[in-house]
């Protein structure tokens, strides 16, 4: 069966202290891979979408790779603001588009 | 300008009611969808329309339906409520090419 898991569950962070989050996930035939950030009572907020293994995006303090089994969404020098639950996400290729199936998300936390 | 926009934000009900929820969107996408937040945070897709269309219907009891009068408008009616109904529900659009765009959300408590 197709999943996603994401590591670790939660992450707590210093100002300033650089981590990375994991995406892993078990799909043949990948469409996209797909970042969110949901913020509490929100609703999930766009990121990135990768689309081949070697692939890197970046916005601001967050760059996410790609690679056959897993995906990084690395976090350089982190912010407060930077806190939130972190969702990714595949859509499978053929048939299935428009199927995004969610991993659990990791809850980060940023300390001044 | 919200981009998906839902209603009710909130919304309270007993067992056994019936209760709709509303979406639009306004960023001209062709397809439309149902997302189920439950208590432990996992985000699962329910339904999803294209132009009006019914393309992607999950394993959801039928007390649920999805309609879709134009595709700017994805509403999500829900039969005979029951306890286990009590979630987040996210409304989202895409176009081919793009991302997925949320909406804020529905909570829905049945009591």
């Amino acid at each position: 069966e197709d999943q996603v898991t994401q590591s670790p569950e939660a992450l707590r962070l210093q100002e300033g202290e650089s981590s990375s989050l994991n995406c892993s996930y078990t799909v043949s035939g990948l469409r996209g891979l797909f970042w969110y950030r949901q913020d509490p009572g929100k609703g999930p907020e766009f990121l990135f979408t990768l689309y081949s293994a070697g692939e890197e995006k970046e916005k601001e303090r967050l760059k996410a790779t790609l690679t056959k089994k897993e995906s990084f969404l690395h976090i350089t020098a982190p912010k407060p603001e930077d806190s939130a639950t972190y969702l990714c996400a595949y859509e499978p290729g053929g048939t299935s588009y428009g199927k995004l199936t969610f991993g659990q998300g990791t809850i980060l936390t940023v300390h001044p | 300008d919200t981009a998906v926009s839902q209603t009710p934000k909130y919304l309270v009900t007993q067992m056994g009611n019936d209760k709709s929820i509303k979406c639009e969107q306004n960023l001209g996408h062709d397809t439309m969808y149902w997302y189920k937040q439950d208590s432990k945070k996992f985000l699962k897709i329910m339904f999803s329309y294209n132009n009006k269309e019914l393309i992607i219907n999950e394993t959801v009891p039928n007390r649920f339906s999805p309609k879709s009068p134009d595709k700017a408008h994805l509403n999500l009616h829900i039969n005979s409520l029951e306890l286990g109904d009590s979630a987040v529900y996210f409304c989202a659009s895409t176009q081919e090419g793009y991302g997925y765009t949320f909406g804020s959300g529905t909570r829905l408590t049945v009591v």
